[in-house]
């Protein structure tokens, strides 16, 4: 697509229960990057993709986020028993690798209340 | 980095006026500097980058300063317009091989017409 796609771009949901969001990356862009922001504050990073695998997870925060992109191309942000502190934008970016700038998507929303 | 919480660090200019937004950056090792812009219910928009061999550059209205001796960046807008009220955020990296873009805190830039 022309662009990075998020969806929803806006997510409300109960305390504990389990939600997933969805990025779609700029057509042939083989990185991806998750990231959150919260209210006032820059982007974290949180997991990031080369093709199919995850080549580093390291800002995940606990086991409770997971992120799949299971054929290369779509990637999936899962977040099980959601905490009220789990509320935040998060962003997802993609690029065509190593040394290329990122585009951003708009972001999902997520509230948990 | 930092948290300022819900009250981001504000600059406000005058239409016309050149802006000047300045960002202390926490990895001397970064060798990657990128600037970007987000406005509200946007994910981050790519504005101008700088590598750490070159201590300025310039691109359409913009130019980015860069002084690695004390670890500090700024970006220069000329003759800012009300389409350039938003959240600017500095990011750092380290090339060579895979490593993710780090935010640095926002400034706010509030265009008066």
């Amino acid at each position: 697509g022309a662009g990075v796609s998020q969806t929803p771009s806006n997510k409300v949901t109960e305390k504990g229960k389990y939600v997933e969001l969805r990025c779609d990356p700029i057509s042939g862009h083989t990185a991806l990057y998750w990231y959150r922001q919260s209210l006032g504050q820059g982007p974290e990073f949180l997991i990031y993709f080369q093709g199919t695998g995850a080549a580093d997870d390291s800002g995940l925060p606990n086991d409770r986020f997971f992120a799949v992109r299971p054929e290369g191309s779509v990637s999936t942000l899962k977040i099980q028993r959601t905490e009220r502190g789990d509320s935040a934008v998060y962003l997802c970016a993609s690029s065509q690798g190593q040394g290329y700038g990122y585009t951003f998507g708009s972001g999902t929303r997520l509230t948990v209340v | 980095g930092e948290s300022v919480g819900l009250h981001l660090p504000t600059l406000s200019v005058q239409e016309g006026d050149n802006s000047i937004i300045n960002c202390a950056y926490s990895n001397s090792a970064s060798d990657y500097f990128i600037w970007y812009k987000q406005e509200s219910g946007k994910g981050p928009q790519f504005i101008i980058d700088i590598r750490s061999n070159m201590d300025k550059r310039q691109g359409q209205r913009v130019t980015v300063l860069l002084n690695k001796t004390v670890k500090h960046l700024s970006l220069q807008i000329a003759a800012t317009q009300p389409g350039d009220s938003a959240v600017y955020f500095c990011a750092e990296k380290l090339t060579g091989g895979y490593q993710k873009v780090t935010f640095g805190t926002g400034t706010k830039l509030q265009v008066i017409p």
